[in-house]
């Protein structure tokens, strides 16, 4: 079954707006949580990560937000930039197993001029 | 240097050929990942090699084949597949298992199985 939940699966936004993606999990074992972006024809990088001590991470204009009794993390684009469009991965993973990554379906991020 | 490296970029083969996609990293990163990805889907894992060994296999079918000849790099090969095999085959490494680490990604092969 799929671990981590995934939302919206596709998202139009204005440049200069807020992208706002949402993830869900169940495994309260997960410990890491990693974004990845994808652009067509290369293979993910890491955007950003939070480990559940903290509810915030912000790096640049990339912010994670994340709520450990809810079980849910997002991602805030803020000023969103047609160079951000791209397919947003959350994961999930446990810091004392196999490292394995457990990926959200994806979220494709159009920004439009 | 953050960088994966996997050669082929590009592959397309019948389905009754051999090839093999390399695989390399100069991180001194001692895990090393394969992955599958299917257009609009999230990778899926299929292979994990710990320290040169195999440690995870996710029931893949034996027509995918993986080695680990060093610490650099990592093979795949590929024999008798099916045209649904058709994907885009990612390579990842991280520091180590069993500790927060990053992985990092490679470009990807995208193979075309006719």
């Amino acid at each position: 079954q799929q671990q981590v939940k995934q939302s919206p699966q596709s998202l139009i936004v204005q440049k200069g707006g807020i992208s706002i993606i949402n993830c869900a999990y169940e495994n309260t074992a997960f410990d890491y949580f990693p974004w990845y972006q994808q652009f067509p024809g290369k293979g993910p990088a890491l955007l950003i990560a939070i480990r559940p001590d903290v509810s915030e991470k912000k790096e640049g204009r990339f912010t994670i937000s994340f709520n450990k009794s809810a079980k849910q993390f997002s991602l805030h684009i803020m000023d969103s930039q047609p160079g951000d469009s791209a397919t947003y991965f959350c994961a999930a993973s446990i810091e004392t197993g196999a490292n394995n990554l457990f990926f959200g379906t994806g979220t494709r991020l159009t920004v439009i001029p | 240097d953050t960088e994966v490296t996997q050669t082929p970029k590009h592959l397309v083969m019948g389905m009754t050929n051999k090839k093999s996609l390399k695989c390399e990293q100069h991180m001194g990163h001692r895990a090393m990942y394969w992955y599958k990805q299917k257009a609009k889907k999230p990778p899926e894992l299929m292979f994990v090699y710990s320290y040169e060994k195999l440690s995870i296999n996710e029931s893949v079918p034996s027509r995918f084949s993986p080695e680990c000849p060093n610490s650099s790099l990592l093979n795949l090969h590929l024999h008798a597949l099916q045209p649904e095999d058709s994907a885009l085959y990612l390579c990842a490494s991280s520091q180590d298992r069993g500790t927060i680490n990053i992985q990092y990604f490679g470009a990807g092969t995208r193979l075309s199985v006719l």
